[in-house]
């Protein structure tokens, strides 16, 4: 049974500093994995998506890099702003099956002005 | 564009009473749906998934149901809320399995 974790559970950065977030999952055999932000309350938006064949996916300050292999990705955020601050959520995707996603529980993120 | 709906946004609801939350995507069709549990301080549980209208899976065992009546409509029910049934719901579409989804923006259920 695949098994996502995600560390640290929370962490509090002061205004551009550059962060890398952690997540690590049990069974390597995955289609995709993706990264999720989730502010208080509300649903998820996804942020990154990297297919099995890739390495990483940047998006603007966003880069997610994925080593299949060792059964890790990382999401770095460089020059972090307050608004930021949000849970982040790691997903992967099995490669056969029903390719039901499995997330972590989540890094929560404050960054302080 | 596509958009997703969720309502109630919040509902309070006491032990034993009915449950019926509702969910609508727009601007797509024959989309996969999902509707998933956020438990507080832990991650999201898929709870049903379907890939058509009247097709429904169930991932884990619960006092819960799902149903498709429509192709774009996902319903999330319950004949007897338990205390447990307390969380964030969440429903989701997709293009495909092999393609992101994409988040509604969640119902907040207390069950007292």
């Amino acid at each position: 049974k695949q098994e996502v974790t995600q560390i640290p559970a929370a962490l509090s950065v002061p205004e551009g500093e550059n962060l890398v977030l952690n997540c690590s999952f049990t069974d390597s055999a995955i289609y995709n994995l993706q990264w999720f932000r989730q502010d208080p309350g509300k649903g998820l938006t996804s942020l990154l998506l990297i297919q099995s064949s890739q390495r990483e996916q940047t998006s603007g300050r966003l880069n997610a890099s994925l080593d299949k292999s060792s059964g890790r990705s990382t999401l770095y955020i460089a020059a972090s702003q307050p608004g930021d601050s949000a849970t982040y959520l790691c997903a992967v995707r099995p490669a056969t099956g029903r390719r039901a996603l499995t997330f972590g529980s989540g890094t929560r993120l404050q960054v302080q002005p | 564009s596509q958009t997703i709906h969720q309502w109630p946004a919040t509902l309070v609801q006491p032990v034993g009473s009915p449950l019926s939350l509702e969910c609508t995507v727009e601007g797509t069709s024959n989309p996969n749906l999902y509707w998933y549990r956020q438990a507080a301080g832990r991650g999201l549980q898929l709870l049903f998934y379907s890939v058509g209208i009247g097709q429904i899976s169930s991932e884990v065992p619960q006092n819960l149901s799902a149903s498709r009546p429509q192709d774009r409509q996902f319903i999330l029910s319950s004949k007897k809320l338990l205390l447990s049934d307390s969380g964030f719901y969440l429903c989701a579409w997709g293009p495909g399995f092999q393609e992101t989804q994409y988040f509604g923006p969640g119902t907040r259920l207390l069950v007292l």
